[in-house]
């Protein structure tokens, strides 16, 4: 079975645009999961979706925007960019229907850079 | 809220030697899962090992396995028998345990480098 996958590999954008990363789940998997990982830093805790749902949110602020679509693929959005986004976003499913399926399943991230 | 820590930046090993990373965590929760994420120089992070906070024995999957010291708040990995494929940033992780999957997401220390020489 393939595992997470996401969209595009790299993206270099310029300050004040707008940016769409995708990703999709394992197959099974209803949750998604986005964090944020700085250079020379753990991820950061983004956003959870779960059935299409938010259902968790982290420290970030509102030019950040998350979906998920029915097939429980998701998108992230990031407004107005700031050089400080430059970073490597990383998504994650897991399919929360018992204790034994919280692990979350990382995909390969996608890289933002902010010139 | 919760805090991972862990305080060893960089560590370096010969090869077929024995490593153990340090972690400690900081939280008034009661149930929760801990983890261990491996991200090689390609950047996918890779589920090690997983640890519910509810069972006292200690996981282990082949060569590697955790002392988790729930009262301490502490949960270390040790690598056996290392190979130069396990060079990578080595991640400890906190999850609350709650329906939906833990909706605070993953609390990630900061990692530690780890190199095998050979």
């Amino acid at each position: 079975d393939a595992g997470v996958t996401q969209s595009p590999t790299h993206l270099i954008k310029t300050r004040g645009q707008q940016v769409t990363l995708r990703c999709s789940p394992i197959s099974g998997h209803k949750s998604v999961s986005w964090y944020q990982q700085v250079l020379g830093q753990g991820p950061q805790f983004i956003f959870q979706y779960y059935e299409k749902e938010e259902r968790g949110r982290g420290n970030f602020p509102d030019r950040f925007s998350a979906r998920q679509f029915p097939n429980y693929s998701s998108e992230l959005n990031v407004n107005a960019l700031l050089l400080g986004d430059s970073a490597l976003y990383l998504c994650a499913s897991s399919f929360p229907s018992s204790r034994a399926s919280d692990t979350q399943y990382f995909g390969p991230g996608t890289r933002l850079t902010v010139l | 809220a919760q805090t991972v820590t862990q305080s060893q930046p960089e560590m370096s090993v010969q090869e077929a030697e024995t490593v153990t990373l340090s972690c400690t965590y900081d939280t008034s929760e009661s149930n929760y899962y801990l983890f261990w994420y491996k991200q090689p120089p390609s950047r996918q992070m890779i589920l090690v090992i997983r640890q519910e906070a509810y069972k006292q024995q200690n996981a282990t999957e082949n060569r590697f396995s955790v002392n988790f010291q729930k009262a301490a708040k502490s949960f270390s990995l040790k690598i056996s028998d290392s190979q130069l494929g396990d060079t990578a940033m080595y991640f400890c992780a906190f999850m609350k345990q709650g329906s939906g999957g833990g909706a605070d997401g993953l609390t990630f220390g900061k990692g530690t480098h780890l190199i095998i020489q050979p």
